[in-house]
């Protein structure tokens, strides 16, 4: 069967400070990969999304971007923290119909 | 560009008890997944429902199930014999057929459901 994971699960990063969030999928090959980022607990608002090993869609410019180094990997990553990037990461990939979503990672920037 | 709307906030429903949560969306195409997700206090985004746009016959999962209106682009979910471990923020969410957009979900804003015992 099929296992997202994310790392860190907790994470608290000074303004300024880099960052990189971990996915990596196991059970599955050339799976779509997506990062969605979830605000005061609201709506979930997707990032980046990956059809394969290079390849990285961006849906909303930011300061934030995104690598498949490997077929099941995924990395979110920024070079300068903003307040702003505060939030719950989530990190998924595609089934036949729906998505599949990781247990996420709470990030705060202090 | 496709849009979902979930537009109650917050709801309550007493323990054992029925509840309906409502969703609208706008698309202009004709095949299109919908979906329920379920979202505990632990944040773990959890399928619960999904629908086939080409499908008349609503779905159902054990006590969840949907009333999908396509004419009216509306897609409910109701939760019959609520329980505790139901309460979460339920997102309604929507996804086009064709994967030439990488196969994204659109989200609603959310619905949290609170059970009174």
């Amino acid at each position: 069967s099929q296992t997202i994971h994310q790392w860190p699960a907790t994470l608290v990063q000074p303004v300024g400070s880099p960052l990189s969030l971990e996915c990596t999928v196991e059970g599955t090959s050339n799976p779509n990969l997506y990062w969605y980022r979830q605000a005061a607990g609201r709506g979930l608002q997707l990032l980046f999304y990956s059809v394969g090993i290079g390849q990285i869609s961006s849906e909303v410019p930011q300061n934030l971007s995104a690598s498949r180094p490997q077929d099941r990997q995924f990395i979110l990553s920024s070079k300068k923290l903003l307040l702003s990037d505060s939030g719950f990461y989530l990190c998924a990939w595609r089934g036949t119909y729906e998505q599949y979503f990781g247990p996420g990672t709470r990030l705060t920037v202090t | 560009a496709q849009t979902v709307t979930q537009s109650q906030p917050e709801m309550s429903v007493q323990e054992a008890e029925t509840v309906t949560l409502s969703c609208t969306y706008d698309t202009s195409e004709s095949d299109y997944y919908l979906f329920w997700y379920k979202q505990p206090p632990s944040r773990q985004m959890i399928l619960v429902i999904r629908q086939e746009a080409y499908k008349q016959q609503n779905a159902t999962e054990n006590r969840f199930s949907v009333n999908f209106q396509k004419a009216a682009k509306s897609f409910s979910l109701k939760i019959s014999d609520s329980q505790l471990g139901d309460a979460a923020m339920y997102f309604c969410a929507y996804r086009r057929v064709l994967y030439n957009q990488g196969g994204k979900l659109i989200f609603g804003q959310g619905t949290e459901l609170s059970v009174k015992p």
